[in-house]
């Protein structure tokens, strides 16, 4: 079974640019999440899919970071403008379901803002 | 509110154990343990349930005290592959897989 796949792995970028984050969950996975981890923390959660719907976004910063998750499948994480804060990698993950325990989550990627 | 986990970092011996402590200011009704390898994705080991049902993949144990809103981790003679940084997730609400996480324990074995 493939696992949660993102990319880019690495962005670099400077302050005041656009970018966006790709994720394709493990086939099946209707819950997606978006997490953020700043170096040496924990993972923060940015946003949750069930399916298409983003059921719950109240943790994204909505000034400048935007997710969509078409047909209930991929989903894509955009910032725009980047700052020098938002460095940090960008996780996701995906279950089965929200009340199945496991979270698969994919490699990251790693954002740094210049 | 995050979870806070102690101690943020141990070193240990092959074959040494190690707790890892968890502990919620508000009610818990599951705690998720994560470990993470250097530059890898956070791995599931297992879950804490209200009532002590426990779910996991790994020989790595854990305990859940309600009243004390806290979970531990125990890592029995510990292997070079335990060496990562393990976190604990609560869920925002009271059940679900929508987690917040703590800062994470930094774990080392060295042989």
């Amino acid at each position: 079974e493939a696992g949660v796949v993102q990319s880019p792995r690495y962005k670099i970028i400077e302050k005041k640019q656009p970018v966006a984050f790709w994720c394709n969950p493990i086939s099946g996975h209707n819950t997606l999440y978006w997490y953020r981890q700043n170096l040496g923390q924990g993972p923060e959660l940015l946003i949750r899919y069930e399916n298409e719907e983003a059921v719950d976004d109240s943790q994204l910063p909505k000034d400048r970071f935007s997710a969509e998750r078409l047909k209930g499948v991929d989903s894509t994480l955009k910032i725009q403008p980047a700052e020098l804060g938002d460095s940090a990698v960008y996780l996701c993950a995906s279950s089965r379901g929200q009340t199945v325990p496991e979270l698969f989550f994919g490699e990251g990627s790693r954002l740094t803002v210049l | 509110q995050q979870p806070v986990q102690s101690p943020q970092a141990v070193i240990l011996r092959e074959g040494e154990d190690a707790v890892i402590n968890c502990s919620s200011s508000k009610a818990l009704y599951s705690v998720h343990w994560y470990r993470q390898k250097h530059g890898e994705a956070p791995v599931f080991l297992m879950i804490l349930l209200k009532g002590g049902e426990q779910k996991g993949h790994e020989k790595i144990s854990a305990s859940f005290n309600e009243k004390k809103q806290q979970s531990s981790l125990y890592l029995t003679a510990s292997q070079l592959s335990y060496s990562g940084t393990y976190f604990c997730g609560t869920p925002f609400s009271n059940a679900g897989n929508m987690l917040t996480f703590g800062g994470g324990t930094r774990l080392m074995v060295k042989p």
